[in-house]
């Protein structure tokens, strides 16, 4: 079974700081996604940033990077030049692709504060 | 272009009773995933629906049930609701024709059983 582990309850950041999110997770599969979903107060699921594992350059989306070490399965998630509206819940998450499997194990969430 | 629609936004229940959830997925989408995320912890996987089959099962009770309709939206039954369901349900929608995988959500149900 799979495993996605979030070490930050909470977090804060000044704005126009930077701001790094921790995600560990644990699988024997070599071939899978990685995933980080932003879910604001008004509690709709918004993909920020997807990584293929069997991709060694780190994804990069405007502002948000991540760093992703496969052998550490670590996968963490990089927020520059932070906004208010970055205020949310943050999730990791993995998938094994396939068969037209679509099937996400989240972890519990960082809940970031961007603070003006 | 409509996203992902759920109905109803918030559902008080009692314990006991029965409680059904309705989804709509993003046009163009054929597969629908259910999800439940209880207060302060990430979503869990329950089921998803693929050509109006259950194609993958997650770690929940028969009381937990689910339908998919030809045109491609979703049903969620919960049976003899226990206070530990309540929740926020989330419904994901995304193509097996689609050159990636993504998941859209649904901005989900809030359930509360008393």
């Amino acid at each position: 079974a799979q495993t996605v582990t979030q070490s930050q309850p909470e977090m804060s950041v000044q704005e126009a700081e930077t701001v790094t999110l921790s995600c560990t997770y644990d699988t024997s599969e070599n071939n899978y996604y990685l995933f980080w979903y932003k879910q604001p107060p008004s509690r709709q699921m918004i993909l920020v940033i997807r990584q293929e594992a069997y991709k060694q350059q780190n994804a990069t989306e405007n502002r948000f990077s991540v760093n992703f070490q496969k052998a550490a399965k670590s996968f963490s998630l990089k927020i520059s030049d932070s906004q208010l509206g970055d205020t949310a819940m943050y999730f990791c998450a993995f998938m094994i692709p396939g068969a037209g499997s679509y099937q996400l194990t989240f972890g519990k969430g960082t809940k970031l504060s961007v603070i003006p | 272009d409509a996203g992902v629609t759920q109905s109803p936004t918030h559902l008080i229940k009692t314990r006991g009773q029965q409680v059904t959830l309705r989804c709509s997925p993003k046009s163009g989408h054929d597969t629908v995933s259910w999800y439940q995320q209880a207060l302060g912890q990430g979503p869990q996987f329950i089921f998803q629906y693929y050509e109006e089959e259950e194609r993958q099962r997650g770690n929940f009770p028969d009381r937990f049930s689910g339908h998919q309709f030809p045109n491609y939206s979703s049903e969620l039954n919960v049976n003899a609701l226990l206070l530990g369901d309540s929740a926020l349900y989330l419904c994901a929608s995304s193509s097996t024709h689609a050159m990636d995988d993504e998941q859209y959500f649904g901005p989900g149900t809030r359930l509360t059983v008393t």
